[in-house]
């Protein structure tokens, strides 16, 4: 139990459908993240949002929309993907949105997305 | 290009003996690192960090080496267990202190053969 909570863990989309992703983290950070993890790349940076506010968006497609509406809170709202976008889709967290040593990103399980 | 990258995909070894775990960085400005694990179905999970103004830094089983001269950063894990197969994986701060810098590589499959 790393405090981050993610779900659902498993989603099959349509490519018209339009769906959300839901991350809680318990640990009174200020800082959360979404990465994206596919099988032959390495984990990829979306969005990081420092207390509610989004502070970096990694030139990612408008189909994936993010929205903070509070500092324990996260979502990903997709609309119109496209079956490339299937991936593993992980949430994150930490104290704030410095790389001191000792602010440790700490990730949830993850939600695998296929896109059919 | 700059990239974090690992040495090997896959490591096996036999549980009880040491395990080193590699990775390459090529930006000389990088100064915080950090090593995760991720076991099947799960979320990679902090292990141990080290700044760029050290060469070791160790934890629980576990001592991360950093030589910059050569820009390579190692993951030992002492008298391996089966627990420890999992993925393995780099991270790097490419400065300026934002976690939008935390560049990831692969990961390493680590195997315990018991």
């Amino acid at each position: 139990e790393t405090g981050v909570t993610q779900t659902p863990r498993h989603l099959v989309m349509g490519m018209t459908n339009k769906k959300s992703l839901k991350c809680e983290q318990h640990l009174g950070h200020n800082a959360m993240y979404w990465y994206k993890q596919s099988a032959k790349k390495p984990l990829e940076l979306m969005f990081v949002y420092s207390l509610e506010e989004r502070v970096e968006n990694n030139s990612v497609p408008s189909r994936f929309s993010p929205e903070c509406p509070n500092s324990s809170h996260l979502f990903l709202h997709l609309h119109t993907l496209q079956p490339e976008d299937s991936a593993l889709y992980l949430c994150a967290s930490s104290q704030d949105s410095f790389t001191p040593s000792g602010n440790t990103i700490y990730f949830g399980e993850g939600s695998w997305l296929t896109v059919v | 290009g700059e990239s974090v990258g690992l040495h090997l995909p896959t490591l096996s070894v036999q549980e009880g003996d040491n395990s080193i775990i590699n990775c390459a960085y090529s930006n000389s400005a990088s100064d915080y690192f950090i090593w995760y694990k991720q076991e099947s179905g799960k979320g990679p999970q902090f292990i141990i960090d080290i700044r760029s103004n050290m060469d070791k830094r160790q934890g629980q089983r576990v001592t991360v080496l950093l030589n910059k001269t050569v820009k390579h950063l190692s993951l030992q894990i002492a008298a391996t267990q089966p627990g420890d197969s999992a993925v393995y994986f780099c991270a790097e701060n490419r400065g300026g202190g934002s976690q939008g810098n935390l560049i990831f590589g692969k990961g390493t499959k680590l195997s315990v053969k018991p």
